[in-house]
């Protein structure tokens, strides 16, 4: 059974400042993707990585995926309070797999 | 054009009852999906359809089932409702199997109270 598996659990920040999280497995995947979720709300799509190594940005948010596609980070730079929400990774394998997700709070 | 749909968005029924949820997914996407998510947990793959057939299932008792029409929407079914049931399930559509052309999109769920 392939697991992901997702740092910090939660995370409290000062607007302004720079955070990462992490997503890690055992297992390679063939492609990971990450999600916010925002209360009462399905995850929406952020951005799929495909290739190990590969780095893409998106405003504010950079993500990598490790160059053995076993793990990625998403790396915001001067947080805002609209970043608040559920971080979600999701991994492409023999399923389709969601890791606990890190619950992101940015402070005014 | 419309997102991911699914109905109803919340429902509370009682312990043994049986519940059905529905879910239309993007025109054109023939991929469906069926997540649970308890609070504060990611979440958990149910089924999985592909052209109306079942590529996927995760470990979930027999008393989930799901299926997929025609017309690509498809519906979970759980009898004898527990109270661990309770929780936020999720559609989500696919153009192609597994959200490999880039992902999938979500719908905004049912909320689902057992008690």
């Amino acid at each position: 059974t392939q697991l992901l598996e997702q740092s910090p659990q939660f995370l409290s920040i000062q607007e302004g400042e720079n955070l990462t999280v992490y997503c890690n497995s055992s297992s390679v995947f063939s492609s990971l993707q990450w999600y916010r979720q925002e209360p009462g709300e399905g995850p929406v799509l952020l951005v799929t990585v495909v290739t190990g190594g590969e780095v893409k940005k998106l405003k504010r948010l950079t993500f990598q995926f490790g160059d053995a596609r076993k793990d990625s980070s998403l790396h915001i730079t001067a947080a805002q309070p609209g970043d608040t929400g559920l971080y979600l990774c999701a991994g492409a394998g023999q399923n389709f797999v969601f890791g606990p997700g890190t619950r992101l709070s940015v402070l005014p | 054009d419309a997102g991911v749909t699914q109905s109803p968005t919340h429902l509370i029924k009682t312990r043994g009852q049986h519940v059905t949820l529905r879910c239309s997914p993007i025109s054109g996407h023939k991929s469906v999906s069926w997540y649970q998510q308890v609070l504060g947990q990611g979440p958990q793959f149910i089924f999985q359809y592909y052209e109306k057939e079942e590529r996927g299932r995760g470990n979930f008792p027999d008393r989930f089932s799901a299926r997929q029409f025609p017309n690509y929407s498809s519906e979970l079914n759980v009898n004898a409702l527990l109270l661990g049931d309770s929780a936020l399930y999720l559609c989500a559509s696919s153009l192609v199997i597994w959200g490999y052309d880039g992902g999938y999109t979500f719908g905004s769920g049912t909320r689902l109270t057992v008690v």
